[in-house]
């Protein structure tokens, strides 16, 4: 079984500029999430896609940060304009919504900002 | 708290026990999760535990769960040097959302 899929692996911006990651979450998985993992820190949810729909967005900041889910797949986070303290590691996840699998949640191998 | 808590670092000896300790928020919980960070990599899921459960072992590691005093312990045994990363305990909370701690980095000793 394919895993969870982003891109691109490795980004380095200037501040000010935009940026977008791609994921591709495990077939069959109804939930898809994205976090970030500052360098020493836990990953913190940034938001949660059940299908196309938003689930938790509660901790997303909504004047730099978007992201969609269009056919309830493949999923994209966008920032702009970066800032420094963007500088992280954005890992995308993904869990099934039926059956014994569905209170497990999958990573990503995550993609590294780098904010100059 | 409002933290799940764990220790930043442990250094085990190499075929010695490791234990990871973790203490979590919400009494109502519903699962607990030990994930592995290997450096340059997402994370792996370990091993997780239904609340409703006080032990779950699984080859080389024992998790135990003290609901009482909401703490979590990953034991890995005959500790390897593969084993040297860094471990995320999380709590899935009684309104659905999952919180990790920030991780303990496990150092192998020769």
């Amino acid at each position: 079984e394919a895993g969870v899929a982003q891109s691109p692996r490795y980004k380095i911006i200037e501040k000010r500029q935009s940026v977008a990651f791609w994921c591709n979450p495990i077939s069959g998985h109804a939930t898809l999430y994205w976090y970030q993992q500052i360098l020493g820190q836990g990953p913190k949810l940034l938001i949660q896609f059940q299908n196309n729909g938003v689930v938790d967005d509660s901790q997303l900041p909504k004047d730099r940060f978007s992201a969609e889910r269009l056919k309830g797949v493949d999923s994209t986070l966008k920032i702009q304009p970066a800032k420094l303290e963007d500088s992280a590691v954005y890992l995308c996840a993904s869990s099934p919504l039926k059956g014994g699998k569905r209170n497990t949640i999958y990573f990503g191998e995550g993609s590294w900002l780098t904010v100059v | 708290g409002e933290d799940v808590e764990q220790s930043l670092f442990l250094s085990v000896r190499e075929g010695d026990s490791s234990v990871i300790n973790c203490t979590y928020t919400d009494s109502s919980s519903t699962y607990l999760y030990w994930y592995k960070q290997e450096p340059g990599a997402g994370l792996q899921l370990l091993t997780y535990i239904f609340s409703n459960m006080d032990m779950k072992q699984d080859q080389r590691l024992t998790v135990l769960l003290n609901k009482k005093d909401k703490h979590l312990s990953l034991r890995i045994a005959d500790t390897q040097t593969g084993d040297s990363a860094i471990y995320f305990c999380a709590e899935r909370r009684g309104d659905d959302k999952i919180i990790f701690g920030k991780g303990t980095r496990l150092h192998i000793l020769p």
